[in-house]
C-alpha cells in the first residue's frame, strides 16, 4: 500500500512563527503535492514538485514555500504564519502519467492553528 | 463557473439506502475520474478510479461515467452508517507528464441507523 505520512497531525503556532510541515512517501512517487483544506472551499492546491529540487506554484502559493532535497520528502513552509492559515494541510504523491500514475494518494492532514 | 461541481450536502439516508453523489463537470479534455472517501478530521482515500465513459464495480459502490453529459456519479448499495463521510469527486486531463486533479468541494453523507 502506499503510504504519505505528516509528521505533525496538529499544531499549534503563533503569529509571525516559521512553520515547517513534513511529508514523506515510500512509494518512490514523482510528484508531490501541498494541498489545504477548509469548509466551503475544498482542496486547494498550495504547490507542487514533479522532481527533486523541481517545484511548481498552485492556485493559493501567496505566504507558502516549499522543499524538495530527496524524492522522498517534501516540506511545506510558512515563512510567517499568519491567523488566516489556520487550516487543514494535506499532502500527496503520485506518480506520473507514463507509469501508471492517475491517482493520487494523501497522507493524513496536518491540522495547523495559528494563534 | 467552476471546472467540477458538487453539492456540498449533507444528504441523509437511513441504513440500507441507495445512495447516488454525483458531479459535474465543464472541461470536455477530462479523462480520468475518481471518487475518494474522507473520514472526519482525515485525509482523502482513493475509493474508486475510472477511465473514459462506462460503470465500474466494486463490491457496493458502482462508480459512472456520462462523458457526453459531463456527469459522474457513485453509487452505494445497502448503505451503512460506516459510509456515513465527505465523498469528493475529483478528474484529470492528461498534461505532459504531470497528474494535477481537480477536484468537487465534497458532498458530506449521513447514514443513520
Amino acid at each position: 500500500d502506499v503510504k504519505v505520512t505528516q509528521s505533525s497531525r496538529y499544531l499549534v503556532k503563533r503569529t509571525g512563527e516559521k512553520v515547517f510541515l513534513e511529508c514523506v512517501q515510500d512509494m518512490d512517487h514523482e510528484n508531490m503535492f501541498w494541498y489545504r483544506q477548509d469548509p466551503g472551499l475544498g482542496l486547494r492546491l498550495i504547490y507542487f514538485s514533479y522532481d527533486v529540487k523541481m517545484k511548481e506554484k498552485g492556485d493559493i502559493p501567496e505566504g507558502y514555500s516549499v522543499s524538495r532535497e530527496k524524492k522522498e520528502r517534501f516540506s511545506l513552509i510558512l515563512e510567517s504564519a499568519s491567523t488566516n492559515q489556520t487550516s487543514m494541510y494535506l499532502c500527496a504523491s503520485s506518480s506520473p502519467l507514463d507509469r501508471g500514475g492517475n491517482t493520487i494518494y494523501f497522507g493524513e492532514g496536518s491540522w495547523l492553528t495559528v494563534v | 463557473q467552476k471546472e467540477v461541481e458538487q453539492d456540498p450536502g449533507p444528504l441523509s439516508v437511513p441504513e440500507g439506502a441507495i445512495v447516488s453523489l454525483n458531479c459535474t463537470y465543464s472541461n470536455s479534455a477530462f479523462q480520468y475520474f475518481m471518487w475518494y472517501r474522507q473520514y472526519s478530521r482525515k485525509g482523502p482515500e482513493l475509493l474508486m478510479y475510472t477511465y473514459s465513459s462506462g460503470n465500474k464495480e466494486d463490491g457496493r459502490f458502482t462508480a459512472q461515467v456520462d462523458k457526453s453529459s459531463k456527469y459522474i456519479s457513485l453509487f452505494i448499495r445497502d448503505s451503512q452508517p460506516s459510509d456515513s463521510a465527505t465523498y469528493l469527486c475529483a478528474m484529470s486531463a492528461r498534461s505532459g507528464g504531470s497528474y494535477i486533479p481537480t477536484f468537487g468541494r465534497g458532498t458530506s453523507l449521513i447514514v443513520h441507523p
